[in-house]
Formats: structure tokens, C-alpha cells, sequence
């Protein structure tokens, strides 16, 4: 089992709706998820992080955590042309090391 | 944005060439890391360094070595690469190596011809 999972996508939505990315992880052990965007040929760009469980909201962002499930998402509202990008799950394992999804491609068509 | 920054840019080097990758964090963050992005794969964590000390070599082959001086530069040493070592390396810093977001270089093209 990846220690990060994400589906790849593409993940299309038109623009104004809602973009929903998700994320499972396998430690149990770990405390703090992070989610980054990354343009095509460009570097990650954090986004948004969280450690406790529920919703923390940042602008049209809105990061979910459920430790029991595993589980983070990251809710992108009213979504822009120019959030068309790959989105990136982090976790934060035990031990230090900061374990990348794959990424979600998004596509946000006008 | 100049908080982590990345050298060179781009490189072309042959097998039997030595090159380094150079980065160096203008945040006081005291880890710093470097990750491996290959196309439609997600990135792979190389090497972790905290306060100068490795804590975290990730099977990666002798052909890459790192080198951290002080906690705020970061090199890797290449030599003897493969083609398959063509990737997009990105070095990254932190506050900590726990709980702590990671940011991020613009990255080295490395092709290996």
C-alpha cells in the first residue's frame, strides 16, 4: 500500500463549481497534512496545512481531516481557470519525512 | 520569491560527467531536504538533513552525494548518472523536520544524455 495516495485525475470541473481532492494515508501515526499546488513546470507551492480534525477554511480553500478514516481533502470553491493545475497531498510521517502523493490533475474549464 | 533558491536551473551532463546541484534557504529554517520528480510520479524524497546532520537517505545510489556545510545550503554531488536519473530535483527547507510545512526551490532540470 502507497503511504500517500491521491487519484491522479484529470479531475475536470467547470468554472464556479466546486473541486473536490482527496487524499488516504497509511500511518496512523501521522499529525500533519499539507496540501501544495504545482503548475506545470514549476516548483510546489503550499496551499494550506492542517493538523486536527475537521475543516479549516483559507479564502476559497477548504482543507478536511478525518485521522479515524485516514482521510484528507482539500475543497476548492468557485473554482478559477487559473487553479487549473496538480495538486499535491503531504503527510508528514513519524520519523521526520514529509511523503507526497502522486497529485491530482485539475482542469477548471471557463 | 527568492526564500529557497535553486542552482543551476537547468543542466546537461553525460554519464561519465561530475556536476553539483546548489541550493541555499534564506528563511533560518535548520532541514533541509532534496526530492526527486520524474514525469507522472510522485515525488520521491531523497535526503533529509537536520541541523547539518542526515537523518534520512532514502536507498538513494552512491552516484548522488549530498553535501549540507551549514543549514542553509544544500549540495548534490552527481557523477556517473544514468539516463533514468533525468528528473526535475527539488530541494526543499523547514522550521523542523516534524509538523512543519516544507518550501520549496524552482528546481533543477537534470537531463543525463
Amino acid at each position: 500500500q502507497k503511504e500517500v495516495e491521491q487519484n491522479s485525475g484529470p479531475l475536470s470541473v467547470p468554472e464556479g463549481a466546486i473541486a473536490s481532492l482527496n487524499c488516504t494515508y497509511s500511518d496512523r501515526g501521522s499529525q500533519s497534512f499539507f496540501w501544495y499546488r504545482q503548475y506545470s513546470g514549476k516548483s510546489p507551492e503550499l496551499i494550506m496545512f492542517i493538523y486536527s480534525n475537521g475543516d479549516k477554511e483559507d479564502g476559497r480553500f477548504t482543507a478536511q481531516l478525518n485521522k479515524a478514516s485516514q482521510y484528507v481533502s482539500l475543497l476548492i470553491r468557485d473554482s478559477q481557470p487559473s487553479d487549473s493545475a496538480t495538486y499535491l497531498c503531504a503527510v508528514n510521517v513519524p520519523g521526520g519525512k514529509l511523503i507526497f502523493g502522486q497529485g491530482t490533475e485539475l482542469s477548471v474549464k471557463p | 520569491e527568492t526564500g529557497v533558491t535553486q542552482t543551476p536551473r537547468h543542466l546537461v551532463m553525460g554519464m561519465t560527467n561530475k556536476k553539483s546541484l546548489k541550493c541555499e534557504q534564506h528563511l533560518g529554517h535548520n532541514a533541509m531536504y532534496w526530492y526527486k520528480q520524474s514525469a507522472k510520479k510522485p515525488l520521491e524524497l531523497m535526503f533529509v538533513y537536520n541541523f547539518k546532520e542526515q537523518t534520512e537517505n532514502n536507498s538513494v545510489p552512491s552516484r548522488f552525494s549530498p553535501e549540507c556545510p551549514n543549514s542553509s545550503h544544500l549540495f548534490l554531488h552527481l557523477h556517473t548518472l544514468q539516463p533514468e536519473d533525468s528528473a526535475l530535483y527539488l530541494c526543499a527547507s523547514s522550521q523542523g523536520v516534524s509538523y512543519t510545512e516544507a518550501f520549496f526551490g524552482q528546481g533543477t532540470r537534470l537531463t543525463v544524455v
